[in-house]
């Protein structure tokens, strides 16, 4: 089975602009969460998809929000960047809701100038 | 302070060497425990996974949790140089399935 897929692997933009990272999850698998890494405060829960449905949400400010297609494909949307925002942001998607059945994307490297 | 904290390291040791990795958190409301690996420019893999004080043991890699103390642990036996890579630890509460608190991760380095 293919694993987790992201796109673009690696992003550059510019203070105020607004970028959309996409994740296609493993086949079956419909649940999908989206988290950002940095190195000061290392992994931190976004929000989480099931069947099109935000069923959990981090504590992000609100700039930053995802939808999830009918084929578990998964959108985040981040506007009005800020430079805090430089991150990697990894894609989870899972088969249940067990927490031990997440499996990762290599993530999106975004770096705001 | 942070809810979990993890030594950043980097911790570098010799191939054949014992590993040890360690997390402490302040949430006694926190059930389950798991050690994460992550390899450059990857996304993390779950290692181990416990919800219970103890120790649990998988091939190289045995976890122990200690809920009185609030002190989680990841031993790697006969480290390899395929085990450098940055090491996650991270817990949560029972009904916040994604809600994980994650350490900043240990980088480690274990050179042949």
């Amino acid at each position: 089975k293919a694993g987790v897929t992201q796109t673009p692997r690696y992003l550059i933009k510019t203070r105020g602009q607004q970028v959309t990272l996409s994740c296609s999850p493993i086949s079956g698998h419909r649940s999908v969460s989206w988290y950002q890494q940095t190195p000061g405060q290392g992994l931190q829960f976004l929000f989480e998809y099931f069947s099109e449905t935000q069923r959990n949400k981090g504590n992000f400010p609100g700039r930053f929000s995802g939808r999830q297609f009918s084929n578990s494909r998964s959108e985040m949307n981040v506007s009005t960047l800020e430079l805090g925002d430089s991150a990697l942001y990894l894609c989870a998607s899972s088969p249940s809701e067990a927490i031990d059945t997440q499996y990762f994307g290599p993530g999106t490297r975004l770096t705001v100038l | 302070q942070k809810e979990v904290e993890q030594d950043p390291g980097p911790l570098s040791v010799p191939e054949g060497a014992i590993v040890s990795l360690n997390c402490t958190y302040s949430n006694s409301a926190f059930q389950y425990f798991m050690w994460y690996r992550q390899y450059s420019r990857k996304g993390p893999e779950l290692l181990m996974y416990t919800y219970s004080s103890g120790n649990k043991e998988d091939g190289r890699f045995t976890a122990q949790v200690d809920k009185s103390s609030k002190y989680i642990s990841l031993f790697i036996r006969d480290s390899q140089p395929s085990d450098s890579a940055t090491y996650l630890c991270a817990t949560g509460a029972a009904g916040n399935n994604r809600k994980l608190i994650w350490g900043l991760g240990t980088s480690l380095a274990v050179n042949p």
